[in-house]
């Protein structure tokens, strides 16, 4: 019964190459959220939905697209990956729309080779 | 430029010693969470302060807002090596909606 699940939990690619991520949460929250983590442990907001609608888009670059097929699932799609997108990936669900209290899952740690 | 900043970055004792980690900044914050964060986790919340000069216990655990909403401290008694983690805070702004992430304090409690 875990809350919010993401797969896979690593992953290894080479510079170039398409990936995605998978989340979904089962807690009924309206909003989803994408976080990247560097190597020094900074978390930074990539994107969030509410109710399937983008509601933030910080700085990231566009071969990062985010896709909600419904509420409960937020996908990550990376194009032409390089060697600093190299981090790992946290996806978090809130009941309300940010600043609500977020509930992580456990991280896909991404290594571009 | 970090608007929460956290310190110390790292701090590594003995299990059994009292410590107190910080989360200070120059704007004030509608409201601020804690979060520990263990090795190939994410983050869990721990609690969530919202009155100025609010003081909050969770066992060993206490947090503490600023009188001005501009910090927070926790601080931990008789730590043990479960509380080992990274403790991250988050702030709430008033004038957007977003969380405001400090870097994290990196905690090892030994044995």
């Amino acid at each position: 019964d875990t809350a919010v699940s993401q797969t896979p939990k690593y992953l290894v690619t080479q510079m170039g190459n398409d990936k995605s991520i998978k989340c979904e949460q089962n807690l009924g929250h309206d909003t989803m959220y994408w976080y990247k983590q560097d190597s020094k442990k900074f978390l930074k907001i990539m994107f969030s939905y509410n109710n399937k609608e983008l509601i933030i888009n910080e700085t990231v670059p566009n071969r990062f697209s985010p896709k909600s097929p419904d509420k409960a699932h937020l996908n990550l799609h990376i194009n032409s990956l390089e060697l600093g997108d190299s981090a790992v990936y946290f996806c978090a669900s809130s009941p309300r729309a940010m600043p609500d209290t977020q509930y992580f899952g456990p991280g896909t740690r991404l290594t571009v080779l | 430029t970090q608007l929460l900043e956290q310190s110390p970055q790292f701090l590594s004792i003995q299990e059994g010693e009292n410590l107190t980690v910080y989360c200070n900044s120059s704007s004030v914050f509608s409201s601020l969470q804690w979060y520990r964060q263990e090795p190939g986790e994410g983050p869990v919340l721990l609690v969530t302060v919202v009155t100025g000069g609010e003081v909050k216990k969770l066992k060993r655990l206490t947090f503490q807002f600023g009188d001005a909403r501009k910090d927070s401290s926790l601080h931990i008694t008789a730590a043990q090596t479960g509380d080992t983690g990274l403790y991250l805070c988050a702030g709430e702004r008033d004038s957007n909606y977003q969380l405001i992430w400090g870097a994290g304090t990196k905690l090892i409690i030994k044995p």
